[in-house]
């Protein structure tokens, strides 16, 4: 147990429709990232937040958002979704990012969405 | 950005060394070398990273090249537990001060055969 938990498990939903998956760090961790696996982009990094604040962003769609509020949990919002977006979302958690490489990050056990 | 190159698998018997390779001709001085596995149906977990040092940790040792142009995931006694696909990932330094998100190559399935 890595000590960061995922809400919904699973979710099942339709195209155009919008989701909001959680996100709880282990405590004490500052910052909180989200990946998404599909199966065939393998595991993508989508956006990072630290204490509140986007730190960066990666092969996140405009129709994805996330934020991190102030008891640290965050939220990842898709929206419109698709077909393609059917995939699994993985949010993990670090202690704080220090830039140079040296930090690990905790995952947690992921979030199923499947858009029918 | 530096890539890194993995076979995409490997099989060792049960109780046995596991030596998995990672090729990362373009490091810069400054990358750290991540190594992640993934069990089936789980999220990924961090195994152990390195800068320059052969470093050791209760899960696994990381053999860093002379050069840093290689490294190697050692698991010094494979169970059917490690079964997993691994992945070798350089995180990059941010000289702005912490964007860190990681990433995933393809990595190396490994079979571990009872």
């Amino acid at each position: 147990d890595s000590g960061v938990t995922q809400t919904p498990k699973h979710l099942i939903t339709a195209t155009g429709q919008r989701v909001t998956l959680r996100c709880s760090p282990r405590s004490g961790d500052l910052s909180v990232y989200w990946y998404q696996q599909s199966l065939d982009q393998g595991l993508q990094f989508l956006i990072q937040y630290y204490n509140g604040e986007e730190r960066a962003k990666g092969n996140i769609l405009e129709r994805f958002s996330a934020q991190q509020f102030p008891d640290l949990h965050s939220e990842l919002n898709l929206s419109s979704l698709e077909l393609g977006d059917s995939a699994l979302y993985f949010c993990a958690s670090s202690v704080a990012p220090s830039g140079t490489g040296d930090n690990e990050q905790f995952f947690g056990p992921g979030t199923r969405l499947t858009v029918l | 950005d530096a890539k890194t190159t993995q076979p995409n698998s490997m099989e060792s018997n049960e109780e046995e060394p596991v030596h998995l390779p990672c090729n990362h001709s373009t490091i810069s001085g400054t990358d750290y070398i991540h190594w992640y596995r993934q069990l089936p149906s789980q999220g990924p977990e961090y195994v152990i990273h390195g800068l320059t040092s052969n470093v050791n940790n209760r899960m696994a040792s990381l053999a860093i090249a002379e050069d840093r142009k290689s490294s190697t995931l050692i698991l010094h006694r494979a169970t059917l537990r490690d079964a997993a696909v691994y992945y070798c990932i350089l995180l990059l330094f941010d000289s702005g001060g912490g964007a860190d998100g990681l990433t995933f190559g393809k990595g190396t399935h490994l079979i571990i055969q009872p």
